[in-house]
């Protein structure tokens, strides 16, 4: 068990560039979430999927943010036409479904953006 | 306004003392809540989970209580090390298909 990775760990842009983040999950979790972190505060939650399926957005995945799970396995999570506001840490995270409603959350170390 | 408040916001402590960190909730209903540890720059590492039926967990020199009448939450961090430095973060789950609801979390910062 690797444990949640994800890609890259850092990246500086420049405003108005697209980035895209890679998150690999626990192999056998079908589901998988996205959050947004900011400096002295939680984790905001994004959009998760199950399996291939995105089955929930967060408000705050505006029409420049897009994610997708092709094959139910890896997740990307794409950022278009980035602005100063988008600079966060953005967290992937995995579990197991409903078959285990109180199964652990697991965390990747995230992906921190700079936009310039 | 968050569905999960903690306080304090921060704290220093010494080496080897007591601390305790609390978990206010207003999320309804109620599945269960979890304490993660996060170092800067780091992933949360979960330290217990709970739920509705469970008053406490340990994991180590962590304990953490739960009264879900009051909607309550501490954390109860026992003879503290360097190494207990970091954000420690509530989170309430309303259901089984995982809207987790996270606070924004308490810097705990253990100096020598």
């Amino acid at each position: 068990d690797t444990g949640v990775s994800q890609d890259p760990r850092h990246k500086i842009t420049k405003r108005g560039q697209n980035v895209t983040f890679r998150c690999d999950p626990i192999s056998e979790h079908n589901r998988l979430y996205w959050y947004r972190q900011t400096l002295g505060q939680g984790p905001e939650f994004l959009t998760y999927f199950q399996n291939e399926a995105q089955l929930e957005k967060s408000r705050l995945l505006s029409d420049r943010f897009s994610a997708e799970r092709p094959k139910g396995s890896f997740s990307t999570l794409e950022i278009q036409r980035t602005e100063q506001g988008d600079s966060a840490m953005y967290l992937c995270a995995s579990r197991l479904g409903q078959e285990a409603p109180d199964g652990e959350l697991f965390f990747g170390e995230g992906s921190r953006l700079t936009v310039l | 306004k968050n569905q999960v408040e903690q306080s304090p916001q921060s704290l220093i402590i010494l080496e080897g003392k007591n601390c305790t960190l609390q978990c206010n909730y207003t999320v309804s209903p109620f599945s269960n809540l979890r304490w993660y540890k996060q170092d800067t720059g780091r992933g949360p590492v979960s330290l217990t989970i709970m739920t509705f039926s469970e008053n406490t967990k340990s994991n180590g020199r962590y304990t953490a209580t739960l009264d879900a009448d009051t909607k309550q939450s501490s954390l109860h961090i026992t003879a503290s090390q360097l190494s207990d430095s970091a954000s420690y973060i509530c989170v309430v789950s309303p259901d089984s298909w995982g809207k987790f609801q996270f606070g924004a979390g308490t810097q705990v910062v253990v100096t020598p």
